[in-house]
């Protein structure tokens, strides 16, 4: 049983369409988030979620929105995609706190062309 | 602010030689540090963490770190290494609060010479 799944793995999509990655954690943990991890490697924070609550939202293009319909599960829906959002976008879970640290989801690489 | 910088974005060892991946962190409280790997088109790991206690800390795949207050760093070490250890590495840092989050270094690439 994969404990953060993400889906779909690759994602290749034309300029201006709308798309959604889900990501579903069977851990039980308590808290879930969204990075963007870009071309060099660099990951950066993009939302957090603790038991539906939205906590951390840093500065994301409004294109951006996230979902938690329960605590298992955190989606991420991307609005007029642009070349500028193509990265692997990673969905990780911590128990309660980041100070547990996180499992992470195999990532969703997303191209737009 | 909490933030984490990794010395060499590429470093070389050869396969059997000792692996040192450097790693110095900034924080204003009591850091909780990490180390994770990245393999290709690969999810990150955990390869261990210091939260609290002993500073000499021990992880998956042979690795380990110290935590050393004074110079600020968390330096990863391995005594001989692997071709499979060929990988992206990242120290990372974070504390204890319910809104905050983990922040990464840039990444070091293993690469191991046969």
């Amino acid at each position: 049983d994969t404990a953060v799944s993400q889906t779909p793995k690759y994602l290749v999509t034309q300029m201006g369409n709308d798309k959604s990655i889900k990501c579903e954690q069977n851990l039980g943990h308590d808290t879930m988030y969204w990075y963007k991890q870009d071309s060099k490697k660099f990951l950066k924070i993009m939302f957090s979620y603790n038991n539906k609550e939205l906590i951390i939202n840093e500065t994301v293009p409004n294109r951006f929105s996230p979902k938690s319909p329960d605590k298992a599960h955190l989606n991420l829906h991307i609005n007029s995609l642009e070349l500028g959002d193509s990265a692997v976008y990673f969905c990780a879970s911590s128990q309660w706190t980041a100070s547990y640290g996180y499992t992470f989801g195999s990532g969703t690489r997303l191209t737009v062309v | 602010a909490q933030s984490v910088t990794q010395l060499g974005s590429h470093v070389s060892v050869s396969e059997g030689a000792l692996v040192l991946l450097r790693c110095n962190y900034s924080s204003s409280v009591p850091p909780y540090l990490f180390w994770y790997v990245q393999y290709p088109n690969q999810g990150l790991q955990l390869l261990l963490k210091y939260t609290t206690g002993a500073t000499l800390v021990k992880g998956i795949n042979g690795f380990e770190a110290e935590f050393k207050k004074s110079e600020t760093s968390f330096h990863l070490t391995k005594p001989s290494a692997h071709m499979s250890d060929a990988a992206e590495y990242f120290c990372a840092v974070t504390q204890m609060n319910r809104d905050d989050k983990i922040i990464f270094g840039k990444g070091t690439r293993l690469h191991i010479l046969p």
